[in-house]
């Protein structure tokens, strides 16, 4: 499984955008960048994945560079409980492959 | 849907003394996974299951852990003898087939003193 590099830690300004980066310079073509978060004492929680296109749902966007080798998660107006550890995996479709989870990004939106 | 559920929610034991931690998956969730989370170590999968079958137990740390799961609705991993550095939390996700959304419980934070 390819792996991913993260910055250790961020802080954002909250109501701003958190923009949080993610290389995976390995990846092959048919995994999927998969997004994660875990707050304090909870399990982690999915957020968003894409496997080339940029996607968006309720909680955040995604941002894929062209040639896939890192990508971005966005936050478009973070808010203090978006604070929490952040974690970019890449995997294969499904359950074949596993979550590898590396040490992720410390988000810290503060008022 | 009451998601995936967790108990003990916290155990502490003594050295030595079995453990046993249990997981019900959503319901209709054929995949289930087992991780423990340290803070020297992360976020590490242990096992996982499809369909009640042991898929790959290559995280498995040694031959005191073990994990079962007799039927779609229920699974256990035991560690017998514990020892102090099995002091982690551990959390049971399940998923759907095909799907890329793994469901965490809220974990079993577990002290072996």
């Amino acid at each position: 499984d390819a792996k991913t590099t993260q910055p250790p830690s961020m802080d954002c300004a909250e109501g701003r955008a958190a923009n949080l980066p993610c290389n995976h310079s390995t990846i092959s073509g048919n995994e999927y960048v998969y997004w994660y978060r875990q707050i304090h004492s909870q399990g982690p929680q999915y957020i968003i994945h894409g496997l080339k296109n940029n996607e968006t749902n309720e909680m955040a966007s995604l941002i894929i560079t062209e040639d896939r080798k890192s990508s971005t998660l966005i936050l478009p107006h973070a808010t203090l409980r978006d604070t929490a550890v952040y974690y970019c995996i890449v995997g294969y479709r499904g359950n074949t492959g596993k979550l590898i989870f590396g040490q992720g990004t410390t988000l810290q939106v503060k008022p | 849907d009451a998601g995936v559920i967790q108990s003990p929610r916290h155990e502490v034991t003594e050295m030595g003394q079995e453990v046993t931690l249990r997981c019900k998956p959503i319901s209709g969730h054929d995949y289930l996974f087992w991780y423990r989370q340290t803070m020297m170590r992360g976020l590490e999968l242990l096992i996982y299951f499809n369909n009640n079958v042991p898929i790959d137990d290559s995280g498995m740390p040694e031959d005191r852990f073990s994990a079962k799961m007799p039927n779609a609705s229920f699974s256990t991993l035991k560690i017998q003898p514990s020892e102090p550095r099995d002091s982690a939390v551990y959390f049971c996700a399940s998923s759907l087939p095909g799907e890329e959304t793994q469901y965490f419980g809220p974990g079993t934070r577990l002290l072996v003193l």
